[in-house]
């Protein structure tokens, strides 16, 4: 079956624009979970998504934000963008449930100019 | 964001060899932790993972340890291959979460 799936791979904005970011989950997966990713700080956990609800949110300004729709797929925003927003974006889902295992996404490169 | 560092150490093996990765995480409340593989311009790949109540699982070729005592984990790979080349992340979860903390990953570079 398909996997995670991320749009755009790659985009460029300038700061003080924003940028949505797509993210359609495994087939039947209902958990989709957003990390960000930079060489000075390493992966970092953004927010978490369950049957539309939002579970759980890292220690991210409220630029940062998500929603998920009814069918899974979710979307995180970033508003007014900064030159530090510049990384590779990861979803992941999960069919939840204990020790269930995390699927990533190839990622969407954002680059702030 | 939590912090992960900066560096991200390097470990060189030749083909063939065994190669251990070492990870020291955070919480000791984690009851969950997960060994991710990551290839340039892709995302993280599950390798393999282990509940807090084992202290040893095996895969094909891969075998987790883990120490809580010291809160340590490690990867063992063993005959390591070219395409093993990548950086390895722990994580660690604790609770009914998809929130992941994630170690600073390790670089793997296979040498012929």
């Amino acid at each position: 079956k398909a996997g995670v799936t991320q749009t755009p791979r790659y985009l460029i904005k300038t700061r003080g624009q924003q940028v949505t970011l797509s993210c359609s989950p495994i087939s039947g997966h209902r958990s989709v979970s957003w990390y960000q990713q930079t060489p000075g700080q390493g992966l970092q956990f953004l927010f978490e998504y369950f049957s539309e609800t939002q579970r759980n949110k890292g220690n991210f300004p409220g630029r940062f934000s998500g929603r998920q729709f009814s069918n899974s797929r979710s979307e995180m925003n970033v508003s007014t963008l900064e030159l530090g927003d510049s990384a590779l974006y990861l979803c992941a889902s999960s069919s939840k449930g204990w020790a269930n295992v995390l699927t990533f996404g190839a990622g969407s490169r954002l680059t702030v100019l | 964001g939590e912090s992960v560092g900066l560096h991200l150490p390097t470990l060189s093996v030749q083909e063939g060899d065994n190669s251990i990765i070492n990870c020291a995480y955070s919480n000791s409340a984690s009851d969950y932790f997960i060994w991710y593989k990551q290839e340039s311009g892709k995302g993280p790949q599950f390798i393999i993972d282990i509940r807090s109540n084992m202290d040893k699982r095996q895969g094909q070729r891969v075998t987790v340890l883990l120490n809580k005592t010291v809160k340590h984990l490690s990867l063992q790979i063993a005959a390591t291959q070219p395409g093993d080349s990548a950086v390895y992340f722990c994580a660690e979860r604790g609770g009914d979460t998809d929130k992941l903390i994630f170690g600073t990953g390790t670089r793997l570079q296979v040498f012929p």
